[in-house]
């Protein structure tokens, strides 16, 4: 198993550009999130599901979008990035236990 | 904002010694969890304790819970340089399957050789 996958590894956007961050996951897992970690600080959450289908907002979802087509993917999606986005970005998934974290994504927004 | 607040911000000891870091968190939950997060790297699952839990050990990790103090510590015993890490606590207040963890700020605990 290849657990929680997250690409790119490092992107750098200027203001205004849109991406998708790609997280995916083969352990079956029903329920996926999205974190930003900001230097020195803790995860905040971004949007979240709990199944194919379902996703809703976390703390921080301002600037973002998710869907949740298949079980194994959880896209993120920065509709026209800015600087305050700059940040490491985090995937998870669990199945009711523990969850699985991604490696990271390190974005850069000049 | 951040459902918990950990105590120290930062921790220095020597290799062999005991360090303790301190979670406070603000409404009930369901599970508190440790995570180690070593420098620009993911996080590692340390351990999980339940609300009904007062006590959980895993190896070189005690961590203990009051629910009525909305606290926690984590406690690792004879700590080695590869300790030296970032450790997080997180809260599920309410959710199916920990998919929506609440995160302290975290502790930096650095080993000297």
């Amino acid at each position: 198993n290849a657990g929680v996958t997250q690409t790119p590894k490092f992107q750098v956007l200027k203001t205004g550009q849109s991406m998708t961050l790609q997280c995916a996951q083969d352990m079956n897992h029903e329920y996926m999130s999205w974190y930003r970690q900001d230097p020195g600080m803790g995860l905040r959450l971004i949007h979240y599901s709990v199944g194919a289908g379902i996703t809703d907002q976390g703390e921080v979802p301002n600037g973002y979008n998710v869907s949740r087509s298949t079980t194994e993917d959880f896209p993120l999606r920065l509709l026209s990035a800015a600087p305050s986005q700059t940040s490491v970005y985090f995937c998870a998934s669990s199945s009711g236990t523990s969850p699985y974290f991604g490696p990271g994504t390190r974005l850069l927004v000049l | 904002s951040q459902q918990g607040e950990e105590d120290p911000q930062a921790l220095s000891i020597q290799e062999g010694e005991n360090a303790t870091m301190n979670c406070s968190y603000k409404t009930s939950i369901n599970n508190l969890q440790w995570y180690r997060q070593n420098s620009g790297r993911g996080l590692v699952h340390l351990i999980l304790i339940r609300s009904n839990e007062r006590e959980k050990h895993s190896g070189r990790l005690r961590v203990t819970l009051d629910t009525s103090k909305k606290s926690s510590s984590l406690l690792i015993t004879a700590s080695r340089a590869a300790d030296t890490a970032s450790y997080f606590c997180a809260t599920d207040a309410k959710s199916f399957g920990n998919e929506k963890l609440t995160f302290g700020t975290g502790t930096r605990l650095t080993i000297i050789p």
